[in-house]
């Protein structure tokens, strides 16, 4: 059964360093989302894209968050600075329609120290 | 923006027990999702259920999408069913950004 990747797994990083995390969604799929989970809490919608272009993003998602979709099977979230608060788990998701079934990725943990 | 409220925050049962998780939702909805996440905290999809009532092994839903809640029922559950499990629904945004519960935290003990 297709799945959606993620990596890497766990990220441990300094305050103030870029990090890059990478998602693999399911091939077939055009809609493709990041959502984090700070530890212990709900899960939280970071940003939705589509067609190449971000059609939603939350507050959370500030100058410090970009996304792109480099070639025609990775999604990426980059983030610019890190700052402490920015430790959580970071999952991606894709579907084939706007309201379809979304089917997550594994995570990343991110830490920042 | 809507609202997802779950109940009951946390649940424990014994081995073999029966158990009904509720998802309570502020405006209508096209559709809900229901996940568990394990203890590795992997997001594994149990339902897609926008009304009607869905089973899968042990597990079944319903969505009643005209009063606005959905149910997950676990039927003799097993320790394997411990984790976290949260229903989603996508705001009325219609870019597809989903809007998670608080979670129910379920402990099944042997």
């Amino acid at each position: 059964e297709p799945e959606v990747t993620q990596t890497p797994s766990h990220q441990v990083t300094q305050m103030g360093q870029e990090v890059i995390l990478r998602c693999v969604p399911i091939s077939n799929h055009l809609y493709f989302y990041w959502y984090r989970q700070i530890l212990g809490q709900k899960v939280e919608f970071l940003v939705s894209f589509y067609n190449n272009e971000i059609s939603e993003k939350s507050e959370i998602f500030d100058d410090q968050f970009s996304v792109e979709r480099p070639d025609g099977s990775n999604f990426t979230l980059k983030i610019r600075s890190t700052k402490l608060e920015d430790s959580a788990m970071y999952f991606c998701a894709s579907s084939d329609q706007a309201l379809g079934t979304q089917y997550f990725g594994p995570g990343t943990r991110l830490l920042v120290l | 923006g809507i609202q997802v409220e779950q109940s009951p925050p946390d649940l424990i049962l014994q081995e073999g027990a029966n158990s009904t998780l509720r998802c309570n939702f502020s405006d209508s909805v096209n559709n809900l999702q229901w996940f568990h996440q394990n203890p590795w905290g992997q997001l594994i999809n149990l339902f897609y259920i926008p009304s009607g009532t869905k089973q899968n092994g042990r597990l079944s839903a319903t969505t009643v999408a005209t009063e606005r809640y959905s149910l997950l029922y676990i039927s003799s559950s097993q320790t394997t069913d411990s984790g976290v499990y949260f229903c989603a629904v996508p705001s009325s945004s219609n870019t597809g950004k989903l809007i998670f519960g608080q979670g129910t935290t379920l402990q099944v003990k042997p």
